[in-house]
């Protein structure tokens, strides 16, 4: 069974950083791409990064673009999400999400599925 | 960065009865969408995907069709766990990839 499981989030004042961890299982981790997702409270996900099965080819949405970075660690089978500058409007549920392929692979879009349980991300003074 | 639009906003069915969502996009996505089931605290649900392949272990009374801009997901015969909010996501070619705004189906 595959199984995400995020951890990291918490409560952040503005400007401050956050390192977002996806520990992944019951798959052949190296061979998927991963993507982190998120969901501000009331609202529809927001797709934010996706990175390669070998990281080398990675790619952010451009209201993180520059503060977002995404990368993975294929030994540990863990996938990370390292944010900076928060803003208010980063508060949300952050979500890593398996993609059905490695991107670098199979150069199609991704949907998502499964999604973690997810990690929250609050910005406030 | 492709606009998907949901509706409607919410859609009020009674248990047994059909519901039919909609997804619009904003340009032409093929059949490269995805539809998604969250119910209230949990983690979004794949449901469908290539507009139409029902994704492991989702009953057949969802089904999904639609291609280029406009999409629908049908659920048959509305049952009492059906009752949640439905998104659509295209990932047509590299990234973004974008999610509609949702349509929450509720009890009439």
């Amino acid at each position: 069974e595959v199984q995400l499981l995020e951890s990291g989030g918490g409560l952040v004042q503005p400007g401050g950083s956050l390192r977002l961890s996806c520990a992944a299982s019951g798959f052949t981790f190296k061979t998927y791409a991963m993507s982190w997702v998120r969901q501000a409270p009331g609202k529809g996900p927001e797709w934010v990064s996706v990175i390669s099965g070998s990281g080398r080819n990675i790619f952010y949405a451009d209201s993180v673009k520059g503060r977002f970075t995404i990368s993975r660690d294929n030994v540990k089978n863990t996938v990370y999400l390292e944010i900076k500058r928060l803003r208010a409007e980063d508060t949300a549920m952050y979500y890593c999400a398996k993609g059905p392929w490695d991107i670098a692979v199979v150069p199609l879009g991704n949907w998502f599925d499964p999604w973690g349980q997810g990690t929250l991300v609050t910005v406030s003074s | 960065e492709i606009v998907m639009t949901q509706s409607p906003a919410t859609l009020s069915v009674s248990p047994g009865e059909r519901a039919t969502l909609s997804c619009r996009a904003s340009q032409s996505v093929s059949t490269n969408l995805a539809w998604y089931q969250q119910k209230p605290g949990q983690t979004p649900r794949l449901l469908i995907y290539g507009a139409s392949s029902r994704a492991t272990d989702i009953p057949a009374r969802f089904s999904g069709s639609g291609s280029g801009t406009e999409f629908t997901l049908t659920i048959s015969s509305l049952q009492s766990e059906d009752f949640a909010v439905y998104y659509c996501q295209q990932y047509n070619g590299w990234p973004p990839w974008t999610f509609g705004q949702g349509t929450k189906v509720e009890i009439k």
